[in-house]
């Protein structure tokens, strides 16, 4: 198994271009999510879906976007990329439900100039 | 709302030291706790987990026990290596919609 994979491992954006940060997981897990964590700091919710066609904002979901249309794939959508959004993304999958830990993938590091 | 709080770091310590990294936490009801560690330039991996009060969970030497009274779930290790330098984040997990909750993490600095 791959468990949590994320591409691309590294990008640099200009201000206002957009892009899209791709997720997959083969586990068959129901929930997945997207985090961000800037330098020093814990993670940050953006987004989370508990199922295919089902997603829901974080803590952090202003300047993003998600979708969830397979099991498998939750991509995360920058538009107009702004300085503020220089971090590491991380995408995550669980089991449905308390007590199941969280496998996260490897990471995006993102920087916005 | 639901926190969490870790001892600040980082924590640098000399190999084969006692270690503790402490972590209390808010949150309603009782919440699942886990350990992550974040080893440098790489995405964060389960150390360890404790689902109900006073149960102890344990991995790679490291041990944590779920503390309900003071809402407490501490980190320890016997002798720490230089392969554990890393940053380690307590995340409860709350009942109701299964968020973890996060904080800053703990830097962790093994000199040999």
């Amino acid at each position: 198994n791959a468990g949590v994979t994320q591409t691309p491992k590294f990008r640099i954006l200009k201000i206002g271009q957009s892009m899209t940060l791709q997720c997959a997981q083969d586990m068959n897990h129901n929930y997945m999510y997207w985090y961000r964590q800037d330098p020093g700091m814990g993670l940050k919710l953006i987004y989370y879906s508990v199922g295919a066609g089902i997603t829901d904002k974080g803590e952090v979901p202003n300047g993003y976007n998600v979708s969830r249309s397979t099991t498998e794939d939750f991509p995360l959508r920058l538009e107009l990329a702004a300085p503020s959004q220089t971090s590491v993304y991380f995408c995550a999958s669980s089991q449905t439900g308390t007590d199941y830990e969280q496998y996260f993938g490897p990471g995006t590091r993102l920087t916005v100039t | 709302g639901d926190s969490v709080t870790q001892m600040e770091g980082p924590v640098t310590l000399s190999e084969e030291a006692f270690l503790t990294i402490n972590c209390t936490y808010t949150a309603t009801g009782y919440p699942s706790l886990f350990w992550y560690v974040q080893y440098p330039g790489e995405g964060l991996q389960l150390l360890l987990k404790a689902t109900k009060a006073d149960d102890k969970g344990s991995n790679k030497g490291f041990e944590a026990t779920y503390r309900k009274e003071t809402t407490s779930f501490h980190l320890e290790k016997g002798s720490v290596q230089v392969s554990d330098s890393a940053v380690y984040f307590c995340a409860p997990q709350t009942r109701s919609n299964y968020q973890l909750i996060w904080g800053a993490g703990t830097k962790l600095i093994i000199k040999p």
